[in-house]
């Protein structure tokens, strides 16, 4: 069955970069998401990355796929204290239903 | 605003009660979702609707009870839950089953006494 692994804790201070990793299972995945919950709050989609693709780049965040090792990353430059958040790595499923399946997510505590 | 409303955001409740969390979209959108989340394990699907039918139940237990009476409402009926049942319930759209972008509802809390 898709399985995707996240650490459950990363801690950086203000203007370091983050970097965020995720491995999962399921090499048929067309797409790859990284959505970020703030306290409080449900999902929101942060980026996705085509399975055809090796980096995405928007603004301060950067993607990277590594499809042979099924490897995911994400990449935050500069990152300030309003990025604490969860962060979720999620892949679509292979069956029926394309429903997303979600990592246990990253929490990021940024300190000043 | 996400444009998904989810009500109750609070529910504190016994086991032998019997509840409901209910979400409402306003994003014109056809699947709608429902998600537990518990501390440290990952984002649990447990119900898929697309245009108000359901298309998964993903091995969920008969004490959690979906309703899409139509493309704007989900429901979830709750009755004689477990302690091991209280979690952030999360309700979830989007345009169609194979679109990737998922629109969330801030989550009803549940904590079942």
């Amino acid at each position: 069955g898709e399985d995707v692994e996240q650490s459950l804790f990363l801690s950086v201070r203000e203007g370091d970069s983050s970097v965020i990793n995720c491995t999962y299972t399921d090499s048929s995945s067309t797409y790859l998401y990284w959505y970020k919950q703030e306290p409080g709050a449900g999902l929101q989609l942060l980026t996705y990355i085509f399975s055809n693709m090796d980096m995405k780049q928007d603004q301060r965040l950067t993607v990277l796929l590594n499809k042979k090792d099924k490897h995911l990353s994400l990449r935050i430059a500069d990152t300030q204290t309003g990025d604490s958040a969860i962060y979720f790595c999620a892949e679509t499923a292979n069956q029926a239903g394309t429903a997303l399946i979600f990592g246990k997510g990253t929490t990021l505590s940024v300190s000043s | 605003e996400t444009g998904v409303t989810q009500t109750p955001r609070h529910l504190v409740m016994g086991m032998t009660n019997k509840k409901s969390l209910k979400c409402e979209q306003h994003l014109g959108h056809n699947a709608m979702y429902w998600y537990k989340q518990s501390a440290k394990k990952p984002l649990e699907l447990m119900f898929v609707y697309n245009f108000k039918e359901q298309t998964e139940n993903n091995s969920v237990p008969s004490r959690f009870s979906p309703e899409c009476p139509n493309s704007s409402h989900l429901f979830l009926h709750l009755h004689t839950l477990q302690p091991e049942d209280s979690a952030l319930y999360l309700c979830a759209t989007s345009r169609g089953l194979d679109a990737g972008e998922l629109f969330f509802g801030e989550g009803s809390r549940l904590t079942v006494l």
